[in-house]
């Protein structure tokens, strides 16, 4: 499957605090994308990490690949009220049109 | 910066009637999805469309859905006979012309309740 599945379901965090999530998948990827979604709102493309890559950062978001182990993980540093939202990793395959999403975690961060 | 549109951002309907739900992608992209998430549940892919067809569509995706570009513009879902069921937001996507990088931007939605 091209889902990815994400962890910890939810997270709870005080501000300032460091968060991080976990992506898993299964199937050989060309790129991974994580998105953020707030309550009852759109998507957010937050960045995407290419196959051949292994880090990459996007102001206080750090994003790691382990294509050998088939995982992501998002850290989101010095957390804020406003990232309060469910954030979900997409796995991309070569030539695919779609994104499956997961079930997503759940963060909140506490003022 | 641009972004993709979407019209009505709530819709309200009785069961048994057709709605269009309407979006304007990005204007340099080819590539158009429709996604939707019941409350409380994932989000759901619907169909691809790029080149004036289908690319894929999902199970969900039957013969009471229908997408349309009909000008240059505007990317339009049709259900046309609305069940409770479809009660949910519904999301439009766009993404540019390049297969190694699908970057999906999404719509704000449509809330789409159906009475």
């Amino acid at each position: 499957s091209q889902q990815g599945e994400e962890d910890p379901q939810a997270l709870s965090i005080q501000e300032g605090e460091n968060a991080t999530m976990n992506c898993s998948y299964k199937t050989s990827i060309n790129n991974l994308q994580w998105y953020r979604q707030n309550s009852g709102r759109g998507l957010v493309h937050l960045i995407l990490i290419r196959s051949n890559e292994r880090e990459k950062h996007s102001g206080r978001l750090r994003v790691t690949l382990d294509t050998s182990k088939k995982s992501s993980s998002l850290l989101i540093t010095a957390s804020r009220a406003a990232d309060t939202a469910s954030y979900f990793c997409a796995p991309s395959v070569a030539g695919g049109f779609k994104t499956i999403f997961g079930a997503g975690t759940r963060l909140f961060v506490k003022a | 910066e641009p972004e993709v549109t979407q019209t009505p951002s709530h819709q309200v309907t009785q069961m048994g009637q057709e709605v269009i739900l309407r979006c304007v992608p990005i204007s340099n992209h080819l590539y158009f999805y429709w996604y939707r998430q019941i409350l409380g549940q994932k989000v759901e892919f619907l169909v691809s469309f790029y080149n004036n067809e289908i690319s894929e569509k999902s199970e969900i995706f039957d013969d009471q859905f229908s997408v349309e570009r009909p000008d240059g513009s505007n990317f339009t879902l049709k259900i046309r006979s609305t069940k409770l069921e479809d009660s949910a937001m519904y999301f439009c996507a766009s993404s540019e012309p390049s297969l190694s990088s699908n970057e999906q931007f999404f719509g704000p939605g449509t809330r789409l309740t159906v009475l």
